[in-house]
């Protein structure tokens, strides 16, 4: 089974450009999440969708960053403007409601650089 | 929300054990989780505690108190392979629901 694809892998972008990262998440899957790793701050959920619909966007760091989920197989996460201190790794992770564990499957997340 | 303490970094040698230990806030609590995570990868499930006690698996072991809001994740025969990071995780307190609140992450080297 193909897991959580993201896309870019990477990007390379300088201040004031509009970021877009994209997620598919797992076949089935019907909650979506999308952390950012910093080594400073350690991964951090930004925010969730359940069934599409936002469920708690309390971590995102300002109005600069918005997430929408139109389907159960696509969702974007765009910062705009960007800014040097948005550089991170982006990850999207999925998992199934009553699954024994509740675990969650991660992407191989969006490297992200701003200049 | 939930505050999750774990030690920054740790090192052993192979074959060694190594004990990797977490401390959670205990209120509404719904779990406990261990994340593996090398390198310039994403993290991938290790174990998952509801209930007090040891859970093993293989060359991993977890172990939960809930009435202390501590736990712990124990490596057997260590290998060069297991140095990576280990990142304890729960669900943001007296929430329910699948979304998760993870720790800074424990690195650990393993040297020969």
């Amino acid at each position: 089974d193909a897991g959580v694809i993201q896309s870019p892998r990477h990007e390379v972008t300088e201040m004031g450009q509009e970021v877009t990262l994209r997620c598919k998440p797992i076949s089935g899957h019907d909650y979506l999440f999308w952390y950012r790793q910093t080594m400073m701050r350690g991964l951090e959920l930004l925010i969730y969708f359940n069934n599409n619909v936002p469920i708690d966007d309390s971590g995102m760091p300002e109005d600069r960053f918005s997430a929408k989920m139109p389907n159960a197989s696509f969702s974007t996460l765009k910062i705009q403007p960007s800014e040097p201190r948005d550089s991170a790794v982006y990850f999207c992770a999925s998992s199934l409601e009553g699954r024994d564990t509740g675990e969650l499957f991660f992407g191989e997340g969006s490297r992200l650089t701003v200049l | 929300g939930q505050n999750i303490d774990q030690p920054t970094e740790m090192t052993a040698t192979e074959g060694a054990i190594v004990q990797i230990n977490c401390t959670y806030q205990t209120s509404g609590f719904n779990g406990l989780f261990w994340y593996q995570q090398h390198a310039g990868e994403a993290p991938t499930f290790l174990s998952y505690n509801v209930l007090d006690g040891l859970e093993e698996k293989g060359r991993f072991s977890s172990f939960l108190s809930r009435s202390k809001g501590y736990s712990y994740l124990l490596l057997k025969e260590l290998q060069m392979k297991d140095s990576a990071s280990y990142l304890c995780a729960a669900p943001p307190a007296n929430q329910a629901g699948t979304a998760l609140i993870f720790g800074k992450g424990t690195t650990l080297s393993v040297s020969s």
